[in-house]
């Protein structure tokens, strides 16, 4: 069974500066993928970044960049230069075995 | 392109009465999902299909949901009778190529109050 864990119910912190997003996860199977997946207000879900479980180099998309440690199964977000719309749910998730599992979520606010 | 497309974007409905959700997904997409949002439980896998045969149900929850997929272009969601407690958005999400890297595209929801 696949489960993922996100300790952080809610953060927030001030406009430009960085946060980092906590995950961890668990899983049976040994090619899996990682997402961070954004729902802001609108509730619509967006895909932030991607993370195959086979490459060691960490993802990186414009602002936003993971560190991933496969032995110790993190897989946190770093959000760099904070913006207003980046306010939003962001959830992490585990594909394997053809489904994609989801934490609990982070409410992170950016503050003006 | 189009994205993946589902209606209603909202419902409120009496509670015994048939509900039916409906997404379109992405055209080229062979597996489609759909899942349950609630503050209580976050988001849930209830069932999801590959190729249009319903591949793994064990997140339905229970038999007043129902799902199918008549062609590879649309898929229902059928819940019968509703009860309050099925009030959530439904999200609809499709995927390309079985196997291959996981990522999903999600439609705007159904948010669904039953009273």
């Amino acid at each position: 069974a696949q489960t993922v864990t996100q300790s952080q119910p809610e953060m927030s912190v001030q406009e430009a500066e960085t946060v980092t997003l906590s995950c961890t996860y668990d899983t049976s199977e040994s090619n899996y993928y990682l997402f961070w997946y954004k729902q802001p207000p609108s509730r619509q879900m967006i895909l932030v970044i991607r993370q195959e479980a086979y490459k060691q180099q960490n993802a990186t998309e414009n602002r936003f960049s993971v560190n991933f440690q496969k032995a110790a199964k993190s897989f946190s977000l770093k959000i760099s230069d904070s913006q207003l719309g980046d306010t939003a749910m962001y959830f992490c998730s585990n594909f394997g075995n053809e489904k994609l599992t989801f934490g609990t979520g982070t409410r992170l606010t950016i503050i003006p | 392109d189009a994205g993946v497309i589902q209606s209603p974007r909202h419902e409120v409905t009496e509670m015994g009465q048939e509900v039916t959700l409906r997404c379109k997904p992405i055209s080229g997409h062979n597996s489609l999902f759909w899942y349950r949002q609630t503050m209580m439980r976050g988001l849930e896998l209830l069932i999801y299909f590959n190729n249009n045969v319903p591949i793994d149900d064990s997140g339905m929850p229970e038999d007043r949901f129902s799902a199918k997929m008549p062609n590879a272009s649309f898929s229902t969601l059928k819940i019968q009778p509703s009860e309050p407690r099925d009030s959530a958005v439904y999200f609809c999400a499709s995927r390309r190529d079985r196997g291959r890297h996981g990522e999903l595209f999600f439609g705007e929801g159904s948010r669904l109050t039953v009273l």
